[in-house]
């Protein structure tokens, strides 16, 4: 089955400069790969996605990067501000019927002011 | 739109005891999942409903927990007997996946957090 795993699972940055979280899937059957904060005790809520036919999306101050031959995804906040300070979880799925998310065990962010 | 509705909020219980909760998906949405979260880890699937039948409930501990999705809306999930390592937050996402295949966005319920003692 699918195993995500997720780097570095804390980080701690400046308010004002970026940080980066990157995830690795091994299933290459995966093309779903949406992006989840989770503040304190809150639920986690859908910040940012991919699918396997695009390379880069982007938000406002948030991207995500997808490179399917290295089997890695990752996710880039610039301009970061204390309110990003929560856990950030990556997840892979499949797109097919019986879809099946994978999560990744999670990166504590930190934004310093 | 209303979100995906959980209850109770929290329950704390001893050891063989039982428990159950409940999830009311967003109107409309074909898809119901429920997560285990133990603290300090990504949420883990353990069952996922397509309308009311069973997609997916490999990671389900079926020796002890239960769900069930009867009418193809509300769902409930049982732990029967429970054990100290049954702590954790329990959520529930729904998501409006029709059987196609086209992954949806899944939306989080605030989550049952239960203590077992």
């Amino acid at each position: 089955g699918e195993n995500v795993e997720q780097h570095p699972s804390t980080l701690s940055v400046q308010e004002g400069d970026s940080a980066v979280i990157k995830c690795t899937y091994s299933d290459s059957a995966s093309n779903y790969f949406p992006w989840y904060k989770q503040e304190l005790g809150k639920r986690p809520q859908l910040i940012i996605d991919i699918r396997s036919n695009v390379g880069e999306k982007k938000d406002q101050r948030i991207a995500v990067t997808l490179n399917k031959t290295a089997k890695h995804f990752s996710l880039h906040i610039t301009e970061t501000q204390p309110e990003d300070s929560a856990v950030y979880f990556c997840a892979a799925s499949t797109e097919d019927y019986g879809q099946n998310f994978v999560f990744g065990p999670g990166t504590r962010l930190s934004v310093l002011p | 739109e209303a979100g995906v509705a959980q209850s109770p909020r929290y329950k704390i219980i001893e050891k063989r005891q039982s428990v159950a909760f409940w999830c009311n998906p967003i109107s409309g949405h074909a898809t119901l999942y429920w997560y285990q979260q133990i603290l300090g880890q990504g949420p883990k699937l353990l069952i996922q409903f397509q309308n009311n039948g069973v997609v997916d409930d490999s990671q389900l501990p079926k020796d002890r927990f239960s769900a069930e999705r009867l009418k193809g809306v509300d769902s409930t999930l049982k732990i029967q007997p429970a054990k100290l390592e049954d702590s954790a937050v329990y959520l529930c996402a729904s998501s409006t996946e029709s059987g196609t295949s086209v992954t949806d966005t899944q939306y989080f319920g605030p989550g049952t957090r239960l203590t077992v003692l």
